[in-house]
C-alpha cells in the first residue's frame, strides 16, 4: 500500500515571498502520478499541479512548481510570489493508474499555509 | 463550478439515523469516488464505482454503502449514524479510461456535503 507523508502541519510566509511545502511517499510502483491539491476555507478541493513519475522534468504552473526526486520519493511544492489567496490547506496525493477504471488517490495529512500581509 | 454536483451541501441529523448523499459526476465521466474528510485531516478513500459497478473499496464501514445508477449518478448511504461520522464527504469523478496524460487528467471534486451528527 502507498503512503504519503507531509511533515509540516503548519507553515507561514510573508506575502510576495517564496515557500516550499514538503511531501514524501512510499511505493514500490514505477509508474504513478503525484498531485498537489489546495483546499481553501471554502473546502473545495482544487488541483494545483500534477506530475507524471515517468517525466524527469519538474511540472510548473505559473507561480507553482514542484521538485520531484523519484529516487528519494520526494515531491515538494514551491510557491513563488505568495499571495493572500494562497492561504489554504495543501494536500499531497499519490495515484497509481489502473487499466479500464479510474484511480484512487492516497492523500497526505496536509499542510496548513498562512500567507501574511 | 467543477461540473461535479453534490447534494445536499449541509446535513444535520441525529445519532442512529440514516442519510443519503447524492453525487452527479461531470458529463462524460464514468468513475465516481467517495472520500471522507474528518476535522481538517486528509481525505480517506471510501469506495469507487465505474460505469455502475463497484471497482475498489477503501476504509468504508459496513454501515455505509453506495451505488451508481444507469445515469451514472451515485448515492452514498450512511446508516446507524454515530457522532464520529460527522465529516465532510466528497465525491469526485474521472473519465475512467486508461491513463492518458493530459491537462485534465485526474479527478474533479465536488464541493462536498458537510454531515453533522448530533
Amino acid at each position: 500500500a502507498q503512503t504519503v507523508t507531509q511533515s509540516q502541519p503548519e507553515m507561514s510566509v510573508q506575502e510576495a515571498e517564496t515557500v516550499t511545502l514538503s511531501c514524501t511517499y512510499d511505493t514500490s510502483e514505477s509508474n504513478y502520478y503525484l498531485f498537489w491539491y489546495k483546499q481553501p476555507p471554502s473546502r473545495q478541493m482544487i488541483l494545483v499541479i500534477r506530475q507524471e513519475a515517468y517525466k524527469q522534468q519538474n511540472a510548473t504552473e505559473n507561480r507553482f512548481s514542484v521538485n520531484f526526486q523519484k529516487a528519494a520519493k520526494s515531491f515538494s511544492l514551491k510557491i513563488s510570489d505568495s499571495q493572500l489567496g494562497d492561504t489554504a490547506m495543501y494536500f499531497c496525493a499519490f495515484m497509481k493508474p489502473h487499466n479500464n477504471a479510474g484511480n484512487m488517490l492516497t492523500f497526505g495529512g496536509g499542510t496548513r499555509l498562512m500567507v501574511k500581509p | 463550478d467543477s461540473g461535479v454536483t453534490q447534494t445536499p451541501k449541509h446535513l444535520i441529523t441525529a445519532t442512529g439515523q440514516r442519510v443519503t448523499l447524492r453525487c452527479s459526476p461531470r458529463s462524460g465521466d464514468l468513475s465516481v469516488y467517495w472520500y471522507q474528510q474528518s476535522l481538517d485531516q486528509g481525505l480517506q478513500f471510501l469506495i469507487q464505482y465505474y460505469n455502475g459497478e463497484e471497482r475498489a473499496k477503501g476504509n468504508i464501514l459496513e454501515r455505509f454503502s453506495a451505488q451508481q445508477f444507469p445515469d451514472l449518478h451515485s448515492e452514498l448511504n450512511l446508516s446507524s449514524l454515530e457522532l464520529g461520522d460527522s465529516a465532510l464527504y466528497f465525491c469526485a469523478s474521472s473519465a475512467g479510461r486508461r491513463d492518458t496524460p493530459g491537462p485534465n487528467y485526474g479527478y474533479t471534486f465536488g464541493s462536498g456535503t458537510r454531515l453533522t451528527v448530533v
